[in-house]
């Protein structure tokens, strides 16, 4: 099933923060965050993964409530850079082996000067 | 040098016709992956092959078909194409297939079938 994010679309000022919620109706393994610009690749940006490991790039902040199923990225001190498509992935099952990520519909944040 | 890479980076073709996608990467990786995104943006995987075995295969018209010659390249290969096979066709890659690995995407192939 795919996630769920929230909101769909966000505008900000440059320097104000910004919340991405992504939720689930399935058990997750992982939480996976991508940001996609536009005509461009998704970049990757974290992991989280159940039991707490995280990996990923030291600026961006994320959680994993892996009880409720939902991860959120959190986007402080927004810089114009920031701006494009972020995406959440999930990845289900407690263990083994062919692991599938399953995006959801994306959160558009826009960055203004 | 670029990671996954991806040829072409734009194909326009008529409905009918028969295309190949090729993709490459220079990671080491064991895993490749093939996703579709539509005009709505929505990713969604298509084909995964670990290690040149297919072990992903997503409900996808049989009209398309990959091929892994080696663990380094991964292929897609589209029979009579169709209106709705337009979107954009992208290639990643991880370590491996065991869960809570990253995927590294190649740039894209904008297909767009007339």
């Amino acid at each position: 099933q795919q996630p769920v994010q929230s909101p769909q679309a966000v505008i900000l000022r440059e320097g104000e923060d910004a919340v991405i919620n992504c939720s689930s109706s399935k058990a997750l393994y992982s939480v996976h965050w991508y940001r996609q610009k536009h005509g461009e690749a998704p970049v990757f940006l974290m992991i989280l993964l159940k039991g707490g490991e995280q990996k990923g790039h030291e600026k961006i902040s994320a959680s994993f409530n892996e009880k409720k199923q939902q991860s959120s990225l959190y986007l402080t001190a927004s810089q114009l850079s920031y701006s494009g498509t972020y995406f959440c992935g999930t990845e289900g099952g407690s263990g083994g082996s062919n692991y599938k990520l399953t995006f959801g519909k994306g959160t558009l944040l826009t960055v203004n000067p | 040098d670029t990671a996954v890479s991806q040829t072409p980076k734009y194909l326009v073709t008529q409905m009918g016709n028969d295309k190949s996608i090729k993709c490459e990467q220079n990671l080491g990786h064991d895993t490749m992956y093939w996703y579709k995104q539509d005009s709505k943006k929505f990713l969604k995987i298509m084909f995964s092959y670990n290690n040149k075995e297919l072990i992903i295969n997503e409900t996808v018209p049989n009209r398309f078909s990959p091929k892994s010659p080696d663990k380094a390249h991964l292929n897609l290969h589209i029979n009579s194409l169709e209106l709705g096979d337009s979107a954009v066709y992208f290639c990643a890659s991880s370590q491996g297939s065991s869960g809570g690995e990253t995927q590294y995407f190649g740039p894209g192939t904008r297909l767009l079938v007339l």
